[in-house]
């Protein structure tokens, strides 16, 4: 049983559509983030929030929105996503906002942008 | 310089030997490894972690570091079909803000 829980686990969209993907961890972590991935590469860091604020945005273009309402909860709001944009969204926990410390997975949610 | 590298693979290996999964890393400063299980279409699974030098055990799963040479190994015994994974090693950026993922490794156990 996963304890960082991602929802939809998968959301088909147009290019149009405004949509959000949820993640929240029952684990106590300070720290969440959001990564993509393409098949067959690794997860491709996005963002990272520390003790609810934004401490890393990587370059990530502005169609793409975080929003972590607490420490158990994290968004990411979609809106005029391109079909490069399709991969496996994943959120992940950890104790704190550092390289150091193991992250936990959830699921992931499978976006296809048609 | 990558500063996680793993071989992608894959690599084969008969059911019930020993699987040895090889990554280097380019930071001296690097603290903590990690070791990620990711089956096709899921999400990576945290197996292993390593702090210090040295071996760590954990059931069929050895992680072994060796800072002056700057690699970090998975050794998995007794392989089993359900085995078979992507192995992603991962270490901190320099500066330890960020978690750096190796490219992974594609392990075959064959029955």
């Amino acid at each position: 049983d996963t304890e960082v829980t991602q929802t939809p686990k998968h959301l088909v969209m147009g290019m149009t559509n405004k949509k959000s993907l949820k993640c929240e961890q029952h684990m106590g972590h300070r720290a969440m983030y959001w990564y993509k991935q393409k098949a067959k590469k690794p997860p491709e860091l996005m963002f990272v929030y520390s003790y609810e604020k934004l401490s890393i945005n990587e370059s990530v273009p502005s169609r793409f929105s975080p929003e972590c309402p607490n420490s158990s909860l994290l968004n990411l709001h979609l809106h005029a996503l391109q079909p490069e944009d399709s991969a496996l969204y994943l959120c992940a926990s950890s104790q704190e906002g550092q390289g150091y410390q193991p992250q936990h997975f959830g699921d992931g949610t499978r976006l296809s942008i048609l | 310089q990558k500063e996680v590298e793993q071989n992608s693979g894959p690599l084969s290996v008969p059911e019930g030997a020993i699987a040895s999964l090889n990554c280097t890393y380019s930071d001296r400063g690097s603290q903590s490894f990690f070791w990620y299980r990711q089956y096709s279409g899921k999400s990576p699974e945290l197996i292993m972690f390593i702090y210090s030098n040295g071996d760590k055990e954990d059931g069929r799963f050895t992680a072994q570091l060796n800072k002056a040479s700057q690699y970090v190994s998975l050794l998995i015994r007794d392989s089993q079909p359900s085995d078979s994974a992507t192995y992603l090693c991962a270490a901190p950026n320099t500066g330890g803000f960020k978690t750096i993922f190796g490219a992974g490794t594609r392990l075959f156990v064959k029955a």
